[in-house]
């Protein structure tokens, strides 16, 4: 197993373009999550799927954005009219059941510039 | 609703000097614990996590952190800093009346002068 995947590192698109970044979680867990981490900041929850089950979303995760994950494996994360304010790294994260006993494992997250 | 609060955006110390991180939490039931640390351009690597069994854990690289409930504190400590530890330091806190998410405090990058 090599971890958790997410493509591409960096992506670098003009505003109002949609833009889709993917993430392979560790395969025996069934738990994924989005965190958006701006410069300086801590990450922030977006969303958290449960096998294909998306079970809670944020706030931040305004209606130009959504995700998936369709069969309970890769999940993949969209964004439609990427504003200048969407620059950020967009990390993926899963864990076994239990997460607050185990912790995540990150990716190396997808670095996203809006030009 | 838990928080988490981490004084000092930016620490240096010297090569082999003491490192002190320090994590405040906030959150209404018992909580976990968690230390990352994140490289430039990297993601987030475990550290070391508090689940209520010891309140002194030990973490990787030489790293450990104090559990103490009375101060709600959760400072990372290593004795002697090395070179390679330049890094942003995150505490994270979840408690399972939360859900499954965690909640990050804003990091505090280190410095290690030589």
């Amino acid at each position: 197993d090599t971890g958790v995947s997410q493509d591409p590192r960096h992506k670098i698109t003009k505003r109002g373009q949609n833009v889709t970044f993917r993430c392979d979680p560790i395969s025996e867990h069934n738990r994924l999550y989005w965190y958006r981490q701006t410069l300086g900041q801590g990450p922030e929850f977006l969303t958290y799927f449960q096998n294909e089950a998306q079970l809670e979303k944020s706030r931040l995760l305004s209606d130009r954005f959504s995700a998936e994950r369709p069969k309970g494996s890769f999940s993949t994360l969209e964004i439609q009219r990427t504003e200048q304010g969407d620059s950020a790294m967009y990390l993926c994260a899963s864990s076994p059941p239990g997460a607050h006993r185990y912790g995540y494992t990150f990716g190396s997250g997808t670095r996203l510039t809006v030009v | 609703a838990q928080s988490v609060t981490q004084l000092g955006s930016h620490v240096s110390v010297s090569e082999g000097a003491l490192v002190l991180l320090r994590c405040n939490y906030s959150s209404s039931v018992p909580p976990y614990l968690f230390w990352y640390v994140q490289y430039p351009n990297q993601g987030l690597q475990l550290l070391l996590k508090y689940t209520s069994a010891a309140t002194l854990v030990k973490g990787i690289n030489g790293f450990e952190a104090e559990f103490k409930k009375s101060e709600t504190s959760f400072h990372l400590t290593k004795p002697s800093a090395h070179m390679s530890d330049a890094a942003e330091y995150f505490c994270a806190v979840s408690d399972y009346s939360y859900g499954q998410n965690f909640v990050f405090g804003p990091g505090t990058r280190l410095s290690v002068l030589p």
